[in-house]
């Protein structure tokens, strides 16, 4: 299957400092990717869908300003948290979707676990 | 809005114990509905989907029937392994056939531990 990756795994910062994600399609393109977050025991929540070349599209409740989402290239979106605090702690998941004719589905990194001290 | 509602965990079995995971759904119109998986260290994998009511979704002998007038689409394995020992998401995704282009809601997750 498609492989998506993310970098980092987990990073630790102190908190006024930015942080950014990545997430990478390896092995295809993808026109779309999302950016989910998860708090521990609770369900993965959508916080913004990725286009490649345009501005992403935030779901309600997430700033914008905060969480700047950047999809540069067809293999490529970067999460930044601006300014992180300790209520940004939280696992991040990326997904990337493949194209119409690879089945569009959609497939997930393993996650990045931030920190903010 | 739509909503996941799966059983908490974490269900611990004994190997080639039957297993359910419990999953009821809130959405309008005709939801696509998918259960995922998670390995320990590992990102979220479809285990399986089923678009339409009564589709079965089936794979690595997990299997799930799509209940529209339960409004459940309920994860059953006749024998678990140890290696099936992971967190599975149930989730739905409002019309898209297959869940790519459309947002999916998720459940909160189960933790399966599989013990000898």
């Amino acid at each position: 299957g498609a492989v998506v990756s993310q970098h980092p795994s987990w990073v630790i910062c102190k908190s006024g400092t930015s942080v950014k994600i990545e997430c990478r399609s390896l092995d295809f393109q993808a026109t779309t990717m999302f950016w989910y977050r998860q708090f521990p025991k609770q369900s993965l929540m959508l916080m913004a869908t990725s286009n490649e070349g345009s501005k992403a599209t935030y779901e309600q409740g997430v700033e914008k300003d905060k969480f700047l989402i950047n999809h540069a290239s067809l293999t490529l979106s970067t999460l930044t948290v601006t300014s992180a605090h300790p209520e940004d702690s939280s696992f991040y998941i990326c997904s990337a979707r493949t194209s119409a004719d690879r089945g569009g589905e959609l497939f997930f990194g393993e996650g990045s676990r931030l920190t903010v001290l | 809005g739509d909503s996941v509602t799966q059983m908490e965990g974490p269900v611990t079995l004994s190997e080639e114990a039957f297993l359910t995971i419990n999953c009821t759904y809130t959405a309008t119109g005709y939801p696509s509905l998918f259960w995922y998986v998670q390995y320990p260290g590992e990102g979220l994998q479809l285990l399986l989907k089923a678009t339409k009511a009564d589709d079965k979704g089936s794979n690595k002998g997990f299997e799930a029937t799509y209940r529209k007038e339960t409004t459940s689409f309920h994860l059953e394995k006749g024998s678990v392994q140890v290696s099936d020992s992971a967190v599975y998401f149930c989730a739905l995704s409002g019309r898209g056939l297959t869940g790519g282009g459309n947002k999916l809601t998720f459940g909160t997750g189960t933790q399966l531990k599989v013990e000898l």
